[in-house]
């Protein structure tokens, strides 16, 4: 089963490290989303990529959040300066081409900052 | 802003039992819905989804209802059973094809056998 594939699954890190995190989506699907989840809460939208062009951003992203797609297939969301505040699930979602279709989560990167 | 939320954080059902999961969306714009059921250290996982044309549809085991009247969505689990232990979310989908998808709260599934 070719799912959505996300790397690392698990990482810690002090205060004030860089992290990036890898998400490999489904061959096929040219749309990418990077969510966070914090425990207890339900995910929250991050980034939207179609192909190689990242067409929207959220609020939450801030300037230490840089996310990229260059050859439109695996994406790497990179977090700077990490905080505390940072620690969380970060799921990445991959959606077919065409219409309106569900997203197909990956297992997750679980970041601890400490 | 809009957002989804849930009315109940947390159920128990008995094995066997029917369940129920409330879901209450306040964006009249969403046109596509979906329930996800997320376990222990996983990614969401699709369960079944509704557009808004619809207002009912069912796939194996599982329900999903839509009032736009009144912006409730719902999923009906039959014959609850262990495996179904989980955190269950709604999911509006706001903005068409490019649009992104809006997630609740979750609802705790506990199934006592």
């Amino acid at each position: 089963d070719t799912g959505v594939s996300q790397d690392p699954r698990h990482k810690i890190t002090k205060r004030g490290q860089n992290v990036t995190f890898r998400c490999d989506p489904i061959s096929e699907h040219n749309r990418l989303y990077w969510y966070r989840q914090t425990l207890g809460q339900g995910p929250e939208f991050l980034t939207y990529f179609q192909n190689e062009a990242q067409l929207e951003k959220s609020r939450l992203l801030s300037d230490r959040f840089s996310a990229e797609r260059p050859k439109g297939s695996f994406s790497t969301l990179e977090i700077q300066r990490t905080e505390q505040g940072d620690s969380a699930m970060y799921l990445c979602a991959s959606r077919p081409p065409q219409g309106t279709s569900p997203l197909h989560f990956g297992n997750g990167t679980r970041l601890t900052v400490t | 802003g809009e957002s989804v939320g849930l009315h109940l954080p947390t159920l128990s059902v008995q094995e066997g039992d029917n369940s129920i999961i409330n879901c209450a969306y306040s964006n009249s714009a969403s046109d596509y819905f979906i329930w996800y059921k997320q376990e222990s250290g996983k990614g969401p996982q699709f369960i079944i989804d509704i557009r808004s044309n619809m207002d009912k549809r069912q796939g194996q085991r599982v329900t999903v209802l839509l009032n736009k009247t009144v912006k409730h969505l719902s999923l009906q689990i039959a014959a609850t059973q262990p495996g179904d232990s989980a955190v269950y979310f709604c999911a509006e989908n706001y903005g068409g094809s490019q649009g992104n998808l809006i997630f609740g709260k979750g609802t705790k599934l506990s199934v006592k056998p």
